[in-house]
């Protein structure tokens, strides 16, 4: 089974709205990453989170991460039509060589 | 402009086939990687590099092959023996490690005829 799975598998807002993504793994991680995929697209790094840290901010995203859970959320704040994407957390197993991919969340913002 | 190209878009394969997908960089990274993405799904690793001439099966390898011969080029090769090509390839490159951010080419999407 993946070792970081995303919750929910789709999720659809009105704009303006915030919309909260959440993943969830199995093993100790070095550190959790989060990437947006448009449709037909190549992936785009949003934020990286070290297992020391509990939160981290970028515009208008903020993530958060529970090593004791072994979970971590993704917020986008004041959602735009721009944000429609495939949101997707990858985490690094500790002593692996890669890094993990969820099956992502797919996210649609209606105007 | 700085990043990673791969060509080409959209690729068709006939049975039997060996194709080449190219993967280029110019953001000076040490490690460049190959993932492959079926609908639906998350990313799954097929082949990394750390470092030019040497590389590492990922965790679906099989019907596949790669060389780097140059540090900016990682070129993947999908044999005949991969029987269930259809799917999207993503490469993606990082300064040295799994550890750093990853940056994603925009994909090549191989379809079989």
């Amino acid at each position: 089974s993946q070792q970081g799975e995303e919750d929910p598998q789709a999720l659809s807002i009105q704009e303006g709205e915030n919309a909260t993504m959440n993943c969830s793994y199995k093993t100790s991680i070095n550190n959790l990453q989060w990437y947006r995929q448009n449709s037909g697209r190549g992936l785009v790094h949003l934020i990286l989170i070290r297992s020391n840290e509990r939160e981290k901010h970028s515009g208008r995203l903020r993530v958060t991460l529970d090593t004791s859970k072994k979970s971590s959320s993704l917020l986008i704040t004041a959602s735009r039509a721009a944000d429609t994407a495939s949101y997707f957390c990858a985490t690094i197993i500790q002593g692996a060589q890669k890094l993990v991919f969820g099956q992502g969340t797919r996210l649609t913002i209606n105007p | 402009d700085g990043g990673i190209t791969q060509s080409p878009k959209y690729l068709f394969r006939k049975e039997g086939q060996n194709v080449t997908l190219s993967c280029e960089q110019n953001l000076n990274h040490d490690a460049m990687y190959w993932y492959r993405q079926d609908p639906g799904q998350g990313l799954r690793l097929i082949y990394y590099s750390q470092i030019v001439n040497d590389f590492q099966k990922g965790d679906i390898a099989e019907g596949y092959s790669v060389s780097r011969e140059k540090k900016e080029s990682f070129p993947l090769t999908v044999t005949s023996a991969q029987k269930n090509p259809t799917a999207f390839y993503l490469c993606a490159s990082s300064t040295w490690s799994f550890q750093e951010t990853q940056y994603f080419g925009p994909g090549t999407r191989l379809l079989v005829l």
